[in-house]
């Protein structure tokens, strides 16, 4: 039981690239989200999907999106991306019952 | 507004003294409150949760917090630290039916040996 991974542990990108930072669980669980973290911020949501083929918006969706086809994985995507998106991103999962969210271990993005 | 606040950026104690972290919450709904605590260059780890009935929670690691309605507030204690809890401890609050968690800016211990 691996609980949540996260690919790649690090990351550097030129403004401007695109890439697609990869989520997994498997617990089995309905609830799965994005958050960033930043100095200063706390965690901050980005996206979240309450099961496969559902997701919605959370605090800091521009720049990002998300697509849940299966009940495993959960992808984020950054379509061009900016400086302003240099941050280190957790994915966490959670059952529908219990609340208590689990998270993956986080990549460190650096964008120049 | 919904907003979680903590209040000490920093904290520093010795090695084997009380430790208290403070949270207050802005929340509409009956709030679902956790704390959680993050090592370095770690994900986190939850520590307790709060959904409901008595309001002393215990958690994992030898914390507890307890949710008082009146001062809005869930403030995480733990009566003897060790080096080991030296990590950074986020307050979080949601509610039944939404998981659109928020987190508080986080609260950095440093334990002194």
């Amino acid at each position: 039981n691996a609980g949540v991974t996260q690919t790649p542990k690090f990351q550097v990108l030129k403004t401007g690239q695109s890439m697609t930072l990869q989520c997994a669980q498997d617990m089995n669980h309905e609830y799965m989200s994005w958050y960033r973290q930043d100095p200063g911020m706390g965690l901050r949501l980005i996206h979240y999907s309450v099961g496969a083929g559902i997701t919605d918006q959370g605090e800091v969706p521009n720049g990002y999106n998300v697509s849940r086809s299966t009940t495993e994985d959960f992808p984020l995507r950054l379509l061009s991306a900016a400086p302003s998106q240099t941050s280190v991103y957790f994915c966490a999962s959670s059952a529908s019952t219990s609340y208590e969210q689990y998270f993956g271990p986080g990549t460190r993005l650096t964008v120049t | 507004a919904q907003s979680v606040t903590q209040p000490d950026i920093h904290i520093t104690v010795s090695e084997g003294a009380s430790l208290e972290l403070r949270c207050n919450y802005s929340y509409g709904a009956t709030p679902y409150l956790f704390w959680y605590v993050q090592s370095p260059g770690q994900g986190l780890q939850l520590l307790l949760k709060y959904f409901s009935g008595d309001t002393l929670v215990q958690g994992i690691k030898g914390f507890e917090a307890e949710f008082k309605r009146s001062q809005s507030s869930f403030n995480l204690r733990k009566p003897s630290v060790h080096w080991s809890d030296a990590a950074e401890y986020f307050c979080a609050v949601g509610a039944y039916g939404t998981y659109k968690y928020i987190f508080g800016t986080g609260t950095r211990l440093k334990v002194l040996a």
